[in-house]
């Protein structure tokens, strides 16, 4: 049983472009995040939800815009994709008692624009 | 803003061997959690062990281990009898109640046979 899916695994797509990933998790779980990954392999938080609330907006690009429909999901839209966006970029959950049981971060969707 | 510091961008160790990563932070915070995780070439990110800063006892995980020095803010990683399958980057983590992990830049740890 997969406990943080994401999909797709890989996006390759133009410059320009809008585009999706998809992030389910069935731990029951109530805070779910977006990290990026970039080409040095430097993590860095972006969003963070918690009971579908935003509550971590770091500076990222208007570009991103987060959404999540319930709980168990968050997806991430990426509008007018440019260069520098090619990245990995990892969905994460935790329960609010993160310190005792961590994070689960699932296995990462790498997006290449070209 | 709390940063965390890796000074080592890649380490070798024999199989068998005991090896030790580098961790610094800095932080006005009493109360914070300590992580270090493992990314093999799959890309999964592993939770190798984490560590409490007000618990005294350094953690231990099997093969793994923890010096916890809070005073110094090092929080260094050991590997001990190092195995092919720890081949990986490993990054140190921290996370004081923001909701948020800041993550080193990672350290490269090549095993050899």
């Amino acid at each position: 049983d997969t406990a943080v899916s994401q999909t797709p695994k890989y996006l390759v797509t133009q410059m320009g472009n809008d585009k999706s990933i998809k992030c389910e998790q069935n731990l029951g779980h109530d805070t779910m995040y977006w990290y990026k990954q970039d080409s040095k392999k430097f993590l860095k938080i972006m969003f963070s939800y918690n009971n579908k609330e935003l509550i971590i907006n770091e500076t990222v690009p208007n570009r991103f815009s987060p959404k999540s429909p319930d709980k168990a999901h968050l997806n991430l839209h990426i509008n007018s994709l440019e260069l520098g966006d090619s990245a990995v970029y990892f969905c994460a959950s935790s329960l609010l008692d993160r310190w005792n049981y961590g994070y689960t971060f699932g296995s990462g969707t790498r997006l290449t624009v070209v | 803003a709390q940063t965390v510091t890796q000074s080592q961008p890649e380490m070798s160790v024999q199989e068998a061997e005991t090896v030790t990563l580098s961790c610094t932070y800095d932080t006005s915070e009493s109360d914070y959690y300590l992580f270090w995780y493992k990314q093999p070439p799959s890309r999964q990110m592993i939770l190798v062990i984490r560590q409490e800063a007000y618990k005294q006892q350094n953690a231990t995980e099997n093969r793994f281990s923890v010096n916890f020095q809070k005073a110094a803010k090092s929080f260094s990683l050991k590997i001990s009898d190092s195995q092919l399958g720890d081949a990986a980057m490993y990054f140190c983590a921290y996370e004081g109640g923001g909701n948020k992990l800041v993550f080193g830049a990672g350290t490269i740890l090549r095993v050899k046979s």
